[in-house]
């Protein structure tokens, strides 16, 4: 089973408006961490918010904002006021506490449209 | 602080050769990985290295081998290349329950 699951493919929004990426997990530890990294089109994978299974309050960095719904087993980026630079391929990713080793989704790329 | 580094940056091999890849962070992480991207397959883990001294197989290990030099070193050989082993190979090295931070990857061709 897939430990990590993006199901959006390709997203479009427009400039300066709010866009949610779907990411869905599946784990049966009580602890264990969620990453969402960004990777533009140069390459480099770009770490941009965390959340722990034990955190009560949705993470924040900036204009990204995680929605935690540990119930549905769920993790989606939420990116407000998206601008041009935001335009990029974005994966989700999860770390038990149990091993060492990270999941990677299949990723979702994202075009910002003027 | 440079963080993790990988050389080469580009390689293109033909079927049958060897190579290894290089990996090293600044950072005294005690884990490091290595991933290979492929399209529309995101991230797969090849191997890892919890701390020094020791390895483990990721998710798609065959044909691979790795080396963990010292903390700061983490290499990866391809004893003998095949065309399926084309992709973009990334390092990466994180501390105990915190994000990973990835070099700028090897783009490998195999012919």
């Amino acid at each position: 089973a897939q430990k990590i699951t993006q199901t959006q493919p390709g997203m479009f929004v427009q400039e300066k408006e709010a866009v949610t990426l779907d990411c869905t997990y599946d784990t049966s530890d009580q602890s264990y961490g969620l990453f969402w990294y960004k990777q533009p089109s140069s390459g480099e994978m770009i770490f941009l918010i965390y959340q722990g299974s034990y955190d009560e309050q949705n993470a924040t960095e900036g204009r990204y904002s995680l929605n935690f719904q540990k119930a549905r087993k769920s993790a989606n980026l939420v990116i407000s006021a998206s601008q041009l630079g935001d335009s990029a391929m974005y994966f989700c990713a999860m770390r038990e506490v149990r091993g060492n080793q990270f999941y990677f989704g299949t990723g979702t790329s994202l075009t910002v449209i003027p | 602080n440079a963080g993790v580094t990988q050389t080469p940056k580009f390689q293109v091999l033909k079927t049958g050769q060897s190579m290894t890849l290089q990996c090293a962070q600044d950072m005294n992480h005690n884990s490091m990985y290595w991933y290979r991207q492929d399209p529309g397959m995101g991230l797969r883990l090849i191997y890892y290295s919890a701390s020094e001294g020791t390895t483990d197989k990721g998710e798609v290990p065959n044909g691979y081998n790795v080396s963990r030099l010292n903390k700061r070193e983490f290499s990866l050989r391809l004893e003998s290349a095949a065309p399926s082993q084309t992709s973009v190979y990334f390092c990466a090295s994180s501390e105990t329950w915190a994000e990973q931070f990835f070099g700028p990857g090897t783009r490998l061709t195999v012919l």
